[in-house]
C-alpha cells in the first residue's frame, strides 16, 4: 500500500520569498512517480510537477522545484519567489508500478497563503 | 482544446434519490478514476477503470457504481444517496502503460449536497 503524509496543515510565506511544502511518502514499489497539484480556490485541480524515482535529476517547472530524497523518501515541493497567486491548497500525489500505475493516492494537503 | 468535463457542476438531492454524474474526456485516454474530496482527507479514489469494460474499486467505493462502455465517458452513479456522500467529486484520465509518468487530468469538479 502507499502512503502520502504531508505534515503542513497551512503555511505562511510574504510574497517573493521561497518556500517550501514538504512531503514524505511509503511504499513498497520499486517503481513510482511523484506529482505535485495545486488548487486554488475556484476548485480545480492543476498539475504542476512530476518526479520519477529513477530519474537522476530533480524536477523543475519554472517557479516550481522538487527536491527528492530517495533515501529519505520524500519529495517537497519548493516554490522560488512566491506570488499572490500562490495562495492555495497543494496536494504530494503517487502512483506506482505494483498498481499498475493505476492509482494516484493523495496526501491530505496543504493550504498555502502568501501574503503581500 | 484538451479537457474533462463533468455534469453537473453543482447538485443539491434528497437521501435515496438516484443520480448519476457525467465525465467525458476527449483526449482518447485509456483510464480514467473518480475521486471525491472532504476537508482533511485529501483525495480519495472511489472507482477506475483502465479501460472499456474494464472497471475496479478504488479505496471509498461503497454507495457507488461505474460504468465504462465507451472510451471517452465513465459516468459515476449514486443508486441511494446519503448525507454522508455529501462531497466535492472528481473525474480524471490519463494515458495507461508502463510509465508512472502519465499525467491525470482533472475535470472541474461537481459539487454534491445530499440533504
Amino acid at each position: 500500500a502507499q502512503k502520502i503524509t504531508q505534515t503542513q496543515p497551512g503555511m505562511f510565506v510574504q510574497e517573493k520569498e521561497a518556500v517550501t511544502l514538504d512531503c514524505t511518502y511509503d511504499t513498497s514499489d520499486p517503481s513510482y512517480g511523484l506529482f505535485w497539484y495545486k488548487q486554488p480556490s475556484s476548485g480545480e485541480m492543476i498539475f504542476l510537477i512530476y518526479q520519477g524515482s529513477y530519474d537522476q535529476q530533480n524536477a523543475t517547472e519554472g517557479r516550481y522545484s522538487l527536491n527528492f530524497q530517495k533515501a529519505r523518501k520524500s519529495a517537497n515541493l519548493v516554490i522560488s519567489a512566491s506570488q499572490l497567486g500562490d495562495s492555495a491548497m497543494y496536494f504530494c500525489a503517487m502512483r506506482g508500478l505494483l498498481s499498475g500505475y493505476s492509482t494516484l493516492t493523495f496526501g491530505k494537503g496543504t493550504m498555502l497563503l502568501v501574503s503581500p | 482544446e484538451a479537457q474533462v468535463t463533468q455534469n453537473p457542476r453543482y447538485l443539491i438531492t434528497v437521501t435515496g434519490k438516484k443520480l448519476t454524474v457525467t465525465c467525458s474526456q476527449n483526449m482518447n485516454h485509456e483510464y480514467m478514476s473518480w475521486y471525491r474530496q472532504d476537508p482533511g482527507l485529501g483525495l480519495r479514489q472511489i472507482y477506475y477503470s483502465m479501460n472499456v469494460e474494464v472497471t475496479d474499486k478504488g479505496d471509498v467505493p461503497e454507495g457507488y457504481k461505474v460504468s465504462r462502455k465507451e472510451k471517452r465517458n465513465f459516468p459515476l452513479i449514486l443508486e441511494s444517496p446519503s448525507p454522508n456522500q455529501t462531497s466535492l467529486y472528481f473525474c480524471a484520465s490519463s494515458l495507461a502503460g508502463t510509465s508512472g509518468k502519465n499525467e491525470q487530468f482533472f475535470g472541474p469538479g461537481t459539487r454534491l449536497t445530499v440533504l
